[in-house]
């Protein structure tokens, strides 16, 4: 079975600053997606980035970049440049083709000003 | 990305009755997910709802206490049945994304919050 893990349950970053959260997972597929949700105190959940395993290149959205090294099953998200309005619960997220999707634990960032 | 509404977008129950929590998309969608997130807890996927047929429950979810409909292709209800406080949690349905490069990704209603008392 597939699994996420996320070994930091709670971060704080300044205002302005960096920040990598961590994000592990465990599958014997070669082909899958990754994806980094946040869910802000509002709960709606939202989709911050999404890999795809077979891309080697890492994806950026704005502010948002991961660093995925698939030997290693690891899949952490950069926010640069944080903000306050960054403060939320962070979800990483797996999926296979046609399969459930398996979220982790999740990470409460906050953004101190 | 598709907009999905939920409603109510809150609640507060008494035990032992049942609510039904309605999902609207502005798209029509093959597969909708109904979720729960206990209070600081992730996702736990209840069951997969594809029109017209029966949803797919997950373990530990059966239909008797977590009855799904799913009418057409924009629709589906989730109700709660027979509720007790441990049902108390965050229910949030999901779609899967539309476009060619996007069918891989769920994206999610507002999600009820429910209390029960």
């Amino acid at each position: 079975a597939q699994t996420v893990t996320q070994s930091q349950p709670e971060m704080s970053v300044q205002e302005a600053e960096t920040v990598t959260l961590s994000c592990t997972y465990d599958t014997s597929e070669s082909n899958y997606y990754l994806f980094w949700y946040k869910q802000p105190p509002s709960r709606q959940m939202i989709l911050v980035i999404r890999q795809e395993a077979y891309k080697q290149q890492n994806a950026t959205e704005n502010r948002f970049s991961v660093n995925f090294q698939k030997a290693a099953k690891s899949f952490s998200l950069k926010i640069s440049d944080s903000q306050l309005g960054d403060t939320a619960m962070y979800f990483c997220a797996f999926t296979i083709y046609g399969q459930n999707f398996v979220f982790g634990p999740g990470t409460r960032l906050s953004v101190l000003p | 990305s598709a907009v999905i509404s939920q409603k109510p977008s809150r609640d507060i129950c008494q035990r032992g009755t049942s609510l039904t929590i309605q999902c609207q998309v502005d798209s029509q969608v093959t597969m909708m997910f109904w979720y729960r997130q206990q209070p600081g807890q992730s996702l736990t996927l209840i069951a997969t709802a594809n029109q017209g047929s029966e949803a797919t429950y997950e373990s530990g979810f059966v239909i008797d206490k977590f009855p799904i409909s799913r009418p057409n292709l924009t629709f589906s209800t989730l109700t709660v049945s027979n509720m007790s406080p441990e049902d108390s949690s965050i229910y949030l349905c999901s779609v899967e994304g539309t476009s060619r490069s996007s069918t891989d990704t769920q994206y999610f209603g507002p999600g009820t919050r429910l209390t029960v008392l």
